[in-house]
């Protein structure tokens, strides 16, 4: 059964910093991965998408990689901002999407 | 473009009665899945269907259901509800058959609260 771990499930850091989080699932039959963004009371914005084919992807400061072999993939964000506190949030496809428990990313000003 | 679109926002419910609620894709998205998420479990899989039929389903008993419409406007309903129902419910559009193939777009979602 396919499990999805997100640590740590909570960080503070202050503005400007380069910050990672991490994301683990168990299964490395996946047919992509997904970083997804929650800002609170709403839904959730699509980040990246990452095919189980591909080792990166890119978008302005967020770089995300995936390394099936391991199990593991994690999203980089750089310069970080206070507009870019939110729950993070991965979800890996294998069938159906199976999400992890998010990252709540506090950016101190 | 609109973007994709719930309804009703915000309900309350009590324990017993049922409830539908309507998630309408972006346009010429043919795929639509749901998600339910609670502060417990987290987000989890209710459903997802392409050209009105549905492609897989989570692991939610049979009080959940759901079906689409030709217009590739989606329902979702949940009869005798229960105090866990309560919930925010999300709804996701994309272009592809599996709804993990490509970019999901979500919706606002439907915060349903059962008393």
């Amino acid at each position: 059964k396919q499990e999805v771990t997100q640590i740590p499930a909570a960080l503070s850091v202050p503005e400007g910093e380069n910050l990672v989080l991490n994301c683990s699932f168990t299964d490395s039959a996946i047919y992509n991965l997904q970083w997804f963004r929650q800002d609170p009371g709403k839904g959730l914005t699509s980040l990246l998408l990452i095919q189980s084919s591909q080792r990166e992807q890119t978008s302005g400061r967020l770089n995300a990689s995936l390394d099936k072999s391991s199990g593991r993939s994690t999203l980089y964000i750089a310069a970080s901002q206070p507009g870019d506190s939110a729950t993070y949030l991965c979800a890996v496809i294998a069938g159906q999407l199976i999400w992890g428990a998010g990252t709540k990313l506090i950016i101190k000003p | 473009k609109a973007g994709v679109t719930q309804t009703p926002r915000y309900l309350i419910k009590t324990r017993g009665q049922q409830v539908t609620l309507s998630c309408s894709p972006i346009s010429g998205h043919r795929s639509v899945s749901w998600y339910q998420q609670t502060p417990g479990q987290g987000l989890q899989f209710l459903f997802e269907y392409f050209s009105e039929t549905q492609r897989n389903k989570g692991n939610f008993p049979g009080r959940f259901s759901g079906r689409q419409f030709s217009n590739s406007r989606s329902e979702m309903n949940v009869s005798t509800l229960e105090l866990g129902d309560s919930a925010l419910y999300l709804c996701a559009s994309s272009t592809y058959r599996e709804a993990g193939a490509n970019v999901l777009t979500f919706g606002a979602g439907s915060r349903l609260t059962v008393l």
